[in-house]
């Protein structure tokens, strides 16, 4: 399982753009980037997922360079409501050999 | 849809009381996991299963218990509660082990031992 490194917490206003990267070093070729988000007192839950490139969908966008060591989760105009703690896990689809281990994520505090 | 469901969803318990949390999926996932989260942390994994029949230890695994005896289920038990069990738990599931697979969580259990 890829070891990830993300920024234990971000403040930002409201109306911003917010990115945060998260570096994955050792990610395998057949690896995926995901990122999930978590409310307060509810569970985490599927935002987006990439391989390589940018992928875009009606809640953030993903980029990821070329070396794939690393991806940034941008949140276009964020709300009050953005505020949660923002997961990045790097693994395969399929089978794999590691359970899902979720790190301490990132936590986004959105201020008016 | 129910996806992953979770009861109960409060229980306080006593010291050295017993108590099963359940977990049911829907989504015929092979892939099953508990995880408990305590305030202002992140999620640690307790026990995990890849299949009926089959279940394995996560990173604090101790003074709980699992089985998986269908695809469906999967209970959580505490075999003696103690106060440093006070947690939120949340049961998930994926289609497979893999972390590139969508990771699906039930609305978490909140348990307080006193």
């Amino acid at each position: 399982l890829a070891k990830t490194t993300q920024p234990i917490s971000m403040d930002s206003y409201e109306g911003q753009e917010v990115n945060i990267t998260c570096s994955h070093n050792n990610i395998a070729t057949n690896d995926y980037i995901t990122w999930y988000q978590q409310f307060p007192s509810q569970g985490p839950r599927f935002i987006i997922q990439g391989y390589k490139t940018k992928v875009t969908n009606e809640v953030a966008s993903l980029f990821i360079p070329a070396d794939r060591k690393s991806s940034t989760l941008s949140l276009p105009r964020v709300s009050l409501s953005d505020t949660a703690v923002y997961y990045c896990l790097v693994g395969p689809r399929g089978p794999g050999n590691t359970p899902l281990v979720f790190g301490k994520g990132t936590r986004l505090s959105v201020i008016a | 849809n129910a996806g992953v469901t979770q009861t109960p969803k409060f229980q306080v318990l006593k010291t050295g009381q017993s108590m099963t949390l359940q977990c049911a999926q829907d989504m015929n996932h092979e892939y099953m996991s508990w995880y408990r989260q305590d305030p202002g942390m992140g999620l640690r994994l307790i026990h995990y299963s890849v299949g009926a029949g089959i279940t394995d230890q996560g990173e604090v695994p101790n003074g709980y218990n699992v089985s998986r005896s269908t695809t469906e289920d999967f209970p959580l038990r505490l075999l003696s509660a103690a106060p440093s069990q006070t947690s939120v738990y949340f049961c998930a599931s994926s289609y497979a082990l893999g972390s590139g697979n969508t990771i699906y969580f039930g609305e978490g259990s909140w348990l307080t031992v006193v």
